[in-house]
């Protein structure tokens, strides 16, 4: 079936480095990504998301890349601090069904101070 | 303004027993949305209310699972019969109207026992 996966279970940074964590997705139907922040007994907190019709997009210390040739999306987090350390799952929406959204298992990122 | 809040945000029950997780979503959300969420794993779609009518609920596993919303705000995800493999953090979601957009709860954690 449809999936959507990531390449890094886990990631280990030095606190003021840039961080990139990937993502593969399958159904290239998809035209809605969306990433998470999860803490450790918390719910998925959104961070930024992208439609199909964008290659990149910025917010606030945060960038979505999305390459839909070879069905990936990455994102890079600028000068990533200890706070930024959590499990980050990418999300797809297929076409006129964005509201049941598809995760990937998630990329825990780990910031070390 | 507040989030989306569920409750209760632990609940501990006996295999065969009957529950209810109730979700409170943002106000003036029309969308809602329930995932289930196991260890390790990323969220999986559950049930989708547009209002007071569930959209979708393809995601249920089996119908001793069943979800309302009956004025189109609070909705509860009420299960018949639980069994130790419906352990697991069930997370609620709400949208407003027009975009896509999920803002998660903090997840009520069940234990089946």
């Amino acid at each position: 079936g449809e999936s959507v996966g990531l390449h890094l279970p886990t990631l280990s940074v030095q606190e003021g480095d840039n961080s990139i964590i990937n993502c593969a997705y399958s159904n290239s139907a998809s035209d809605y990504f969306i990433w998470y922040k999860q803490e450790s007994g918390k719910g998925p907190q959104f961070i930024i998301d992208i439609r199909s019709n964008m290659d990149k997009r910025q917010g606030q210390r945060v960038t979505v890349l999305l390459n839909k040739t070879v069905k990936h999306l990455s994102l890079q987090i600028a000068a990533t601090q200890p706070g930024d350390s959590a499990v980050y799952f990418c999300a797809e929406g297929s076409g006129g069904s964005n509201y049941k959204l598809t995760f990937g298992k998630g990329t825990l990122l780990t910031v070390n101070p | 303004g507040a989030g989306v809040s569920q409750t209760p945000s632990n609940k501990v029950t006996e295999k065969g027993k009957y529950v209810e997780l109730r979700c409170d979503p943002i106000s003036g959300h029309t969308a809602l949305y329930w995932y289930r969420q196991s260890l390790g794993q990323g969220p999986e779609f559950l049930i989708y209310f547009q209002g007071t009518g569930a959209a979708d609920d393809s995601g249920l596993p089996n119908d001793r699972f069943f979800a309302v919303r009956p004025e189109g705000s609070v909705s509860t995800l009420k299960i018949q019969r639980t069994e130790r493999g419906d352990s697991a953090v069930y997370l609620c979601a709400s949208a407003g109207q027009g975009t896509d957009t999920q803002y998660f709860g903090p997840g009520t954690r069940l234990t089946v026992l």
